[in-house]
């Protein structure tokens, strides 16, 4: 299995406030994604990243900010959430921009 | 504009019967790629195929065949002799040449039941 890690799992967080979803990979791999999923949407791109300090925004990307400092890691952050972010967010990983991608579990997010 | 539409919601299907999920999709370029994911009950999501533009050789792994109709704009998956083991949710994806962001359609909720 590819080395992908979410973190965290699972969260609930009021209304206004900020939250940061990390995603952290072992495979060295270039590109970095995150998606949410939400019934009959499939999954959506919010932001990706093709390099450290290189990202740009998916389909999705209002509300939400990401920052790759180091190949490994890509954090998304929800800079104030809402109740439309309620939602599950999978991070991915793929060593081309053409290749399939490799998933981690998900997290979980409810805003209340 | 891309697109990939998987009109089947949901499909239901007693164990050892054939079943075929519909993916159709919209590119304007020449290279694209397109995949099949799996996310079985458990959440994650499983890389099942790739299939490149200029590549129309159907493929056979196990009891998974996909065909792939360039003139249809169709990438169909069958699964063989079902299992409830293959009871998931199955993602058709695309990817056009310049790379980076998939598409994904809905996704085809499948249930086998035994």
């Amino acid at each position: 299995d590819a080395g992908i890690t979410q973190s965290p799992r699972h969260k609930v967080t009021e209304t206004g406030t900020p939250v940061t979803l990390r995603c952290h990979q072992t495979e060295n791999h270039r590109y970095m994604y995150w998606y949410r999923q939400d019934p009959g949407h499939g999954l959506r791109l919010i932001h990706y990243s093709y390099g450290v300090k290189d990202t740009d925004k998916g389909e999705v990307s209002d509300g939400y900010s990401v920052s790759r400092s180091k190949t490994e890691d890509f954090l998304l952050t929800l800079e104030s959430a809402t109740s439309s972010q309620t939602s599950v967010y999978f991070c991915a990983i793929s060593d081309s921009g053409n290749t399939e991608a490799f998933f981690g579990q998900g997290t979980r997010l409810t805003v209340v | 504009a891309q697109k990939v539409t998987q009109a089947q919601t949901e499909i239901s299907v007693v164990e050892k019967e054939d079943v075929t999920l519909d993916c159709v999709y919209e590119t304007r370029d020449t290279t694209y790629y397109l995949f099949w994911y799996k996310q079985p009950p458990s959440g994650e999501l499983v890389f099942l195929i790739r299939r490149n533009s200029f590549d129309e050789q159907n493929e056979i792994s196990g009891r998974y065949s996909w065909n792939f109709q360039k003139s249809t704009s169709s990438f169909n998956f069958t699964i063989t002799a079902s299992q409830v083991v293959d009871s998931a949710v199955y993602f058709c994806a695309l990817i056009s040449s310049g790379g980076f962001k998939t598409i994904f359609g809905a996704g085809t909720r499948l249930f086998v039941k035994a």
